[in-house]
C-alpha cells in the first residue's frame, strides 16, 4: 500500500473554469476527508465521508463546491466557476475509524492556481 | 468554537538545541490531540499522537509530547534538534464529529 494518493498534483486553471480532484485512499480506510491549505495557515476542514455517506460540511465549502464518493473508495472534489480565492492546496486523507481511535493520513494534496 | 493555538510561528535553532512548541486547544470534551509535520516538499506526517493514558507520548524521531488537561495543553518537546527536523509543525486536536482541528503551524529552521 502506497498511502493516499491525490490526482492532479498541480492544477492551473482560468476563473470561471471548472476543475475536478481526485483522491484515492488507503485501501479499506473507511473515511475520507478534505482539507484546503492555503500559504502561511494550517489545512482547514472542508467535508468528510463514512464510506460512501457524507457526514459532515463545512460553510466554508459554498455552493460552487461538491465532493462524492460513490462507491465508499475514491473520492473527487469539484469546483464549479473558481475564483481567484480559491486558490490553495487541497489536501485528502483517509482514515480507519475503529473504537476510540481515528488517525489521519494525508495524500500529497493537488495545488490549485486560478488565474 | 474549537480552536488551536501554536504560540510561534518560526523558531529558530542552532544543532543540539532543545525544542518546545507551545499548543493550546478550547475543548472540553473527550480530547485526542495530534501532532503533524511537513518537511519541505512533503506531504503532512504524524508525527505523535495523544487518546488516553499516560499523557506522555513519545513520536518519530526522538520528538514526544505532554498533554496537560488542567492547562488545555498538548506542547512538543524535542531534547536536541537535527538539522533534518527542519520543517513546519502543526498542532491538531480531533473534533468530536472527525475532523482535525489545525493550529496556524510552526515553522521550524534549525542551523547547522
Amino acid at each position: 500500500d502506497t498511502g493516499v494518493s491525490q490526482n492532479p498534483r498541480h492544477k492551473i486553471t482560468k476563473r470561471g473554469q471548472n476543475v475536478t480532484f481526485r483522491c484515492d485512499p488507503i485501501s479499506e480506510h473507511n473515511r475520507l476527508y478534505w482539507y484546503r491549505q492555503t500559504l502561511g495557515q494550517g489545512p482547514e476542514f472542508l467535508t468528510y465521508f463514512q464510506n460512501e455517506a457524507q457526514l459532515e460540511k463545512s460553510r466554508l465549502l459554498s455552493d460552487r463546491f461538491s465532493a462524492e464518493r460513490p462507491k465508499g473508495s475514491f473520492s473527487t472534489l469539484e469546483i464549479q466557476r473558481t475564483e481567484q480565492g480559491d486558490s490553495a492546496m487541497y489536501l485528502c486523507a483517509s482514515s480507519y475509524l475503529a473504537a476510540s481511535t481515528d488517525t489521519q493520513y494525508f495524500g500529497p494534496g493537488t495545488r490549485l492556481t486560478v488565474l | 468554537a474549537q480552536s488551536v493555538s501554536q504560540h510561534n510561528h518560526h523558531v529558530i535553532l542552532s544543532e543540539a538545541a532543545s525544542l518546545e512548541l507551545g499548543c493550546n486547544y478550547s475543548y472540553g470534551g473527550t480530547v485526542n490531540l495530534f501532532w503533524y509535520v511537513q518537511y519541505p516538499g512533503q506531504h503532512l506526517q504524524l508525527l505523535l499522537k495523544y487518546f488516553s493514558g499516560d499523557p506522555l507520548v513519545k513520536g518519530i524521531k526522538g520528538f514526544e509530547a505532554e498533554f496537560i488537561k488542567s492547562k488545555f495543553s498538548f506542547n512538543l518537546r524535542k531534547p536536541s534538534v537535527q538539522w533534518s527536523d527542519t520543517a513546519e509543525y502543526f498542532c491538531a486536536p480531533l473534533h468530536q464529529g472527525g475532523k482535525l482541528i489545525f493550529g496556524q503551524g510552526t515553522e521550524l529552521s534549525v542551523k547547522p
